[in-house]
């Protein structure tokens, strides 16, 4: 059974920093696209970040870029968001996802159960 | 960056009727990179759809998706009380964007 198990969230100050982590079991953690969703309290989905097998190729939100950094232990079947220069519209439950495992199926297959991140201004 | 709105905001109906949910995208999008999520309060999403009209696993047969270009739909044939939540369509196009979601609610 896939499990993809969040921690990290925190309430940190605005211009802080944060870094969430995703344990990913029940598959081949190392060959899998995976990604970074976030809801705003109230709000709708927002994709964030995706990292490609092997970690040297990701995506970002235009939203998040040069701000955060997703990347990769396959040793630890674990990945990570490195969050910087927080700001208030950050606040969000930050959810961890496996993408379809079919070629070209882009889209997102198993969830975790998501972790919050609350910014103070 | 593909715009979805999904319509209407809120569908008010009944156990056993018919729900009728729609995506329209701001340009074509390739019907594999389409598709749909139930989310419950307090739960992550869940894949209910991929490629426009293919059911995830696990996912019962009231639920189908259709729809091509810039027009899909997801309809639930006869809702079941579990069925009552937010439904949110997904496209790949460079990027990954959500619609604003759909919330089916008990009448």
């Amino acid at each position: 059974e896939v499990q993809l198990v969040e921690s990290g969230g925190d309430l940190v100050q605005s211009g802080g920093s944060l870094r969430l982590s995703c344990a990913a079991s029940g598959f081949t953690f190392s060959t899998q696209w995976m990604h970074w969703v976030r809801q705003a309290p109230g709000k709708g989905l927002v994709w964030v970040s995706r990292i490609a097998p092997g970690g040297t190729t990701t995506w970002y939100a235009d939203s998040v870029k040069g701000r955060f950094t997703i990347s990769r232990d396959d040793a630890k079947n674990t990945f990570y968001l490195q969050m910087n220069s927080l700001r208030h519209e950050d606040t969000a439950v930050y959810y961890c996802a496996k993408e379809h495992p079919t070629p070209k199926i882009r889209v997102l297959e198993n969830w975790g159960q998501g972790t919050l991140v609350t910014i103070s201004s | 960056e593909i715009v979805l709105t999904q319509s209407p905001g809120t569908l008010s109906l009944s156990p056993g009727e018919r729900a009728t949910l729609s995506c329209r995208a701001s340009q074509s999008v390739t019907s594999i990179y389409l598709g749909w999520y139930q989310q419950k309060p307090g739960q992550a999403p869940r894949l209910l759809i991929y490629g426009a009209s293919n059911r995830a696993s696990g996912i019962p047969d009231r639920f189908s998706g259709s729809g091509s270009g810039t027009d899909f739909t997801l309809t639930i044939s006869r809702l079941e009380p579990e069925d009552f939540a937010v439904y949110y369509c997904q496209q790949y196009n460079s990027s990954w964007t959500f619609g604003q979601g759909t919330k089916v609610e008990i009448k």
